[in-house]
């Protein structure tokens, strides 16, 4: 069975700051793999999906990274902004999706 | 582009009763559904599988018989929380994926029984 992790659970950071956000999944017989944002009391929102040909996909200041052989992505996050405050989900899909369990970030002001 | 419409967004029903969940895709046909369930601080769980025309598919430890899941059309999927009760109170979103492998999240719903 497919399990995906998230490290660090938690993370807070002063704005500007740049930072990475990891997921590692175990089996690598993926088709995509996706990175969510998940604000209190909202449903999800899809940032990033990279397909298992991909290396990398970039939308404004997040680039995301699938390294599939070795089982991680990481969410890179530039000059973090308090608004980025929410909880990030990676999820990998093969025939459902299966997500971590999350890392929530707070940028303080 | 692709959306997902689920409907109610916020819901509170009596325990004993049950309330249904609507998962639409508005302008593709969807396939294949999934329901995930969250519970405070934990991740997102896969439900179950819905196919168009055929009983979905249960994940373990999901009663099949507390959660019917009725996926009738090509655009409408339905799970309907029977029998509720205050430990079903949980966030419900459901996903559809049509043609490749591109998924479609609805917005949620929030699901409090008390």
């Amino acid at each position: 069975k497919q399990e995906v992790t998230q490290i660090p659970a938690a993370l807070s950071v002063p704005e500007g700051e740049n930072l990475v956000l990891n997921c590692s999944f175990t089996d690598s017989a993926i088709y995509n793999l996706q990175w969510f944002r998940q604000d209190p009391g909202k449903g999800l929102t899809s940032l990033l999906l990279i397909q298992s040909s991909q290396r990398e996909q970039t939308s404004g200041r997040l680039n995301a990274s699938l390294d599939k052989s070795s089982g991680r992505s990481t969410l890179y996050i530039a000059a973090s902004q308090p608004g980025d405050s929410a909880t990030y989900l990676c999820a990998v899909f093969k025939y459902a999706l299966n997500f971590g369990k999350g890392t929530s970030l707070l940028v303080t002001p | 582009g692709a959306v997902v419409s689920q409907h109610p967004s916020w819901v509170i029903c009596k325990s004993g009763t049950s309330v249904k969940i609507e998962c639409r895709s508005l302008d593709f046909q969807a396939t294949t559904m999934f329901w995930y369930r969250q519970f405070p601080k934990q991740s997102l769980m896969l439900m179950a599988t819905s196919n168009e025309g055929s009983k979905a598919t249960y994940e373990q430890g999901v009663e099949k018989d507390k959660f019917l899941i009725n996926h009738a059309s090509l655009t409408l999927s339905t799970l309907t929380v029977t029998s509720a009760h205050p430990e079903d109170s949980s966030f419900y979103i459901c996903s559809a994926s049509g043609s490749g492998n591109t998924i479609y999240f609805g917005e949620g719903s929030w699901l409090t029984v008390v």
